[in-house]
């Protein structure tokens, strides 16, 4: 595809629901990173993928939080037992990860709202 | 800890003004630099980044950027601003010494251009 997609757009939970997020990076593109985008912060990295190797998860926030990326392309993130906290917007990027200062192709993301 | 600083939050504008939005970082060793560009309803773009070289950087749409090393500052410039600018603007860093190829993004500062 052209850029980075991501589904669905809009997400609404009750609190203690599972979603799952799905993000569809730049076809090619080895790396894969999750942020989690507050209301009116910046992103906040969650986890990166080297094609299907999860390298980094240093920003998951708790152990109810878990990604995937089984064959390297697709990603999906899941939230287990949705916390009113965990209303975000939640990025995904892609990269070509073959060079330092590749630049991150973000997605438009999905927007989680737990009521 | 490690964080990058954006002490603009907020910016109003006339058309044709000068513009000149700061960032920090608190890491050293060698780093990363990137401006990213959110417009309304749209995904974050890529303005411009530095990793080596110049440091002095030009990126899309008239937009520059200076790395100060000693100052830990990578500013982001514009000598006339235009309504289409109208966006919220965030600073990231990525620190390869630290074996990752995470982003860490200020709090972004909001950019509003009145004509």
């Amino acid at each position: 595809g052209a850029g980075v997609s991501q589904s669905p757009r809009y997400k609404v939970a009750k609190r203690g629901q599972d979603v799952a997020l799905r993000c569809d990076p730049i076809s090619g593109h080895v790396s894969l990173f999750w942020y989690q985008q507050a209301l009116g912060q910046g992103p906040e990295f969650l986890t990166y993928f080297q094609n299907e190797a999860q390298l980094d998860k240093s920003g998951l926030p708790s152990d109810r939080f878990f990604a995937e990326r089984p064959e390297g392309s697709v990603s999906t993130l899941k939230i287990q037992r949705t916390q009113q906290e965990d209303s975000a917007v939640y990025l995904c990027a892609s990269s070509l990860g073959a060079l330092e200062a590749d630049t991150q192709y973000f997605g438009p993301g999905t927007r989680l709202t737990v009521l | 800890a490690q964080s990058v600083s954006q002490h603009n939050h907020h910016v109003i504008l006339s058309e044709a003004a000068s513009l000149e939005l700061g960032c920090n970082y608190s890491y050293g060793g060698t780093v990363n630099l990137f401006w990213y560009v959110q417009y309304p309803g749209q995904h974050l773009q890529l303005l411009l980044k530095y990793f080596s070289g110049d440091p002095l950087v030009k990126g899309i749409k008239g937009f520059e950027a200076e790395f100060i090393k000693s100052k830990f500052s990578f500013n982001l410039r514009k000598p006339s601003v235009q309504w289409s600018d109208t966006a919220e603007y965030f600073c990231a860093v990525n620190a390869p010494s630290y074996n990752t190829d995470k982003l860490i993004f200020g709090t972004g500062t909001r950019l509003q251009v009145f004509p």
